[in-house]
């Protein structure tokens, strides 16, 4: 079966400091991978997407990036956090139609 | 472009009583539908989804929806809710295969239950 994975869980990052979050899939190949952030009383907003090795489009100007360095493995970073950074992120692969959604990550940004 | 709307940011209700949670959305094509359901710091669970076929789509938990072409709206419901219902809940659409399946996310209802 496919699992999806999210490090870490939780985050406090000072203003200014770089930021990188982890996403991998077990258990399928080539899946597209998708990040979203929730901001507080906000729904989801999408980042980022690839369709595979090294494609990534972003849906958002904003000082994240997005790699996605193995078929499985997607990456968020950012070279200097904002206060507006906070949020909880998730990450999430396509199978068809259906997303599948791991834990998240809650970022604080003081 | 796709959006969604939910109409309700905070929807209180007492056990065992039914609930609405109302979605309408935005599409110039023909959209696939989703409610996913998300538990204080967690991610997202998908609750129930249209395709196409039935207009009336049941899901887990004892959730279910109906999708309105003509009104553009997929709401969702349940006949009576647990404390276990207290969540978060978004409606969501999808756009494929031209947008390669992004979905576009309503702002969420938390529904909270009161014995």
């Amino acid at each position: 079966s496919q699992t999806i994975h999210q490090w870490p869980a939780t985050l406090v990052q000072p203003v200014g400091s770089p930021l990188s979050l982890e996403c991998t899939v077990e258990g399928t190949s080539n899946p597209n991978l998708y990040w979203y952030r929730q901001a507080a009383g906000r729904g989801l907003q999408l980042l980022f997407y690839s369709v595979g090795i090294g494609q990534i489009s972003s849906e958002v100007p904003q000082n994240l990036s997005a790699s996605r360095p193995q078929d499985r493995q997607f990456i968020l970073s950012s070279k200097k956090l904002l206060l507006s950074d906070s949020g909880f992120y998730l990450c999430a692969w396509r199978r068809k139609h259906e997303q599948f959604f791991g834990p998240g990550t809650r970022l604080t940004v003081l | 472009a796709q959006s969604v709307t939910q109409l309700d940011s905070q929807v209180p209700v007492f056990e065992e009583a039914p609930v609405e949670l109302r979605c309408n959305y935005s599409s110039s094509v023909s959209v696939y539908l989703f409610w996913y359901v998300q538990y204080p710091n967690q991610g997202l669970q998908l609750l129930l989804k249209y395709l196409s076929g039935s207009t009336l789509v049941k899901g887990i938990n004892g959730f279910e929806a109906e999708f309105n072409k003509s009104q553009t709206s997929f709401h969702l419901r349940k006949p009576s809710v647990h404390i276990s219902d207290t969540a978060e809940y978004f409606c969501a659409v999808s756009e494929p295969p031209s947008n390669d399946y992004k979905l576009s996310f309503g702002a969420g209802t938390t529904v909270t239950v009161r014995a």
